[in-house]
C-alpha cells in the first residue's frame, strides 16, 4: 500500500518561498510508470493541479502557476519536492502530494497524502 | 483551458435515493474523466476513472458515464458515510490538468 505525506511549514511570509516536501512509503517513486503530483485547495474551494513529474522526466507545471513553481524528486530519499517562490495570500491553502496513475490514455490520482496546510502571512 | 462544470453544486438526499451529478467539459475529452469524494479536512478518494471504470474496493452503488463532454456521477442508493464533496477531473489535456468545481453531497 503506496503511502504519501507531505512536511513542511504551516506558515510561510509573504515574498518568501513555499518548499514543502512528500515522502513515499510502500513503493519506489522510480519505479513503475507513475507520476508525481502536487494538487492545493485553497479554503472551501475547488482543487487546482500545480504540476507533475516523472522520476527521470521533466516536471510539467500549470501554466498559472509555472513562472514560480519548482517540483523535483529526490530517488535517493523517495521523496517529492515542490518549491513555490513570491508567495502572497493567495497562495494559503491545503497542498497534497498525489500519485497520478497512467492506465491507457487517461491519467488520474490513485493515492494522496493527507495534505499540508500553508497559511501565507507577515 | 478546457473548463469542468459541475451541477448541481450542492444537494440534500436521503438515504436510499438516487443520487446524480453532472460534468459537463468545456470541449470534448473523450472518456478521460475521472470522479472523487473528499470528506472534511481529508484528501480526495478516487471513485471512477476513465469516466465509467470503479477503482477497486469503491462500493458497486457507486457508476459513472458519458463521453465527449457530458458525464454523470450516479449513486444508486445513497448511504450515510456517501456525505461529502465530489470533484470531477479531465486528463484530456495532460499538460493542464483541471477539477470540477464540486458537488456538496448532505444526508
Amino acid at each position: 500500500q503506496v503511502q504519501l505525506q507531505e512536511s513542511g511549514p504551516g506558515l510561510v511570509k509573504p515574498a518568501q518561498t513555499l518548499s514543502l516536501t512528500c515522502g513515499v512509503s510502500g513503493g519506489s517513486i522510480s519505479s513503475g510508470a507513475e507520476y508525481w503530483t502536487w494538487i492545493r485547495q485553497h479554503p472551501g474551494k475547488a482543487l487546482e493541479w500545480i504540476g507533475f513529474i516523472y522520476h527521470s522526466g521533466s516536471p510539467y507545471y500549470n501554466p498559472s502557476l509555472k513562472s514560480r513553481t519548482i517540483i523535483s524528486v529526490d530517488t535517493s530519499k523517495n521523496q517529492l519536492s515542490l518549491r513555490l517562490n513570491s508567495v502572497t495570500a493567495a497562495d494559503t491553502a491545503m497542498y497534497f502530494c498525489a500519485r497520478m496513475r497512467r492506465d491507457g490514455s487517461n491519467y488520474f490520482f490513485d493515492y494522496w497524502g493527507q495534505g499540508i496546510l500553508v497559511t501565507v502571512s507577515s | 483551458d478546457i473548463q469542468m462544470t459541475q451541477s448541481p453544486s450542492s444537494l440534500s438526499a436521503s438515504v436510499g435515493d438516487r443520487v446524480t451529478i453532472t460534468c459537463r467539459a468545456s470541449d470534448g475529452i473523450s472518456n478521460y474523466l475521472h470522479w472523487y469524494q473528499q470528506k472534511p479536512g481529508k484528501a480526495p478518494k478516487l471513485l471512477i476513472y476513465g469516466a465509467s471504470i470503479l477503482q477497486s474496493g469503491v462500493p458497486s452503488r457507486f457508476s459513472g458515464s458519458g463521453s465527449g463532454s457530458h458525464f454523470t456521477l450516479t449513486i444508486s442508493s445513497l448511504q450515510p458515510e456517501d456525505f461529502g464533496t465530489y470533484y470531477c477531473q479531465q486528463s484530456f489535456n495532460t499538460l493542464l490538468i483541471t477539477f470540477g468545481g464540486g458537488t456538496k453531497v448532505e444526508i
